[in-house]
């Protein structure tokens, strides 16, 4: 497993504004994951984050959107854009272990209310 | 639409049953199958994953695969009112129509409540 450290843990923010997302992992990671998680809905993939290549997004995300960083091996950030209340969820920053990459360790998480 | 179907729930159990949670999945050549628990206002804990068809056991954790009926299922013995939690299953599935990439895709999860 991994130690991901995940902030902040919680915002409120007003419609428009941006919030950015960290993750910072305890160990040198190849693949790195960010996913959303709506009330009573399943996980939704956002994105997977490569060090030193452009990230993938997943039909329904757009890089203007949610603009991600991956400077290095341990660290990657998500940036929520002009936000709107749709925006409200938990975001999850996660590790890939394992052959293909497909066990995935979490971090603990952001909750990000939007008014 | 790859999809991967779990009962809501709540399920809820006595303390010392056995807890028994199912998950269907739509694409048949998926080879890898996870459980993870994810306690209130926390994140998505890995517990078991399994390959291949049968059970594999890990102390009170039993994952079941049975690949034919895409059917794998999660059973909890003993049950403590500290597994009351959601229980997500997710299954690596093929990304859109054919093609060689996986994407790990998660259900909606199962609410399990353990009563004393």
């Amino acid at each position: 497993s991994a130690v991901i450290s995940q902030k902040p843990s919680r915002d409120i923010c007003q419609r428009g504004t941006s919030l950015t997302i960290q993750c910072q992992v305890d160990s040198q990671v190849t693949m790195m994951f960010w996913y959303r998680q709506q009330p009573g809905q399943s996980l939704t993939l956002i994105a997977t984050a490569n060090q030193g290549s452009e990230a993938t997004y997943e039909s329904g995300f757009v890089i203007d959107k949610f603009p991600i960083s991956r400077p290095n091996l341990t660290f990657s950030t998500l940036t929520v854009s002009n936000m709107s209340p749709e925006d409200s969820s938990i975001y999850l920053c996660s590790v890939g272990r394992g052959q293909g990459y497909e066990k995935l360790f979490f971090g603990s998480g952001t909750q990000l209310s939007v008014l | 639409q790859k999809e991967v179907e779990q009962n809501s729930g709540p399920l809820s159990v006595p303390e010392g049953a056995i807890a028994s949670l199912n998950c269907t999945y739509s694409d048949r050549v998926s080879q890898s199958f996870f459980w993870y628990r994810q306690y209130s206002g926390k994140s998505p804990e890995l517990i078991m994953s399994i390959y291949s068809n049968g059970d594999k056991e890990d102390g009170r954790f039993t994952a079941q695969l049975n690949k034919a009926s895409q059917y794998v299922s999660l059973l909890i013995r003993d049950s403590q009112p500290s597994d009351s939690a959601t229980y997500l299953c997710a299954v690596n599935m093929r990304a859109g129509s054919g093609g060689s990439n996986y994407k790990l895709t998660f259900g909606k999860g199962t609410l399990l409540t353990v009563n004393p």
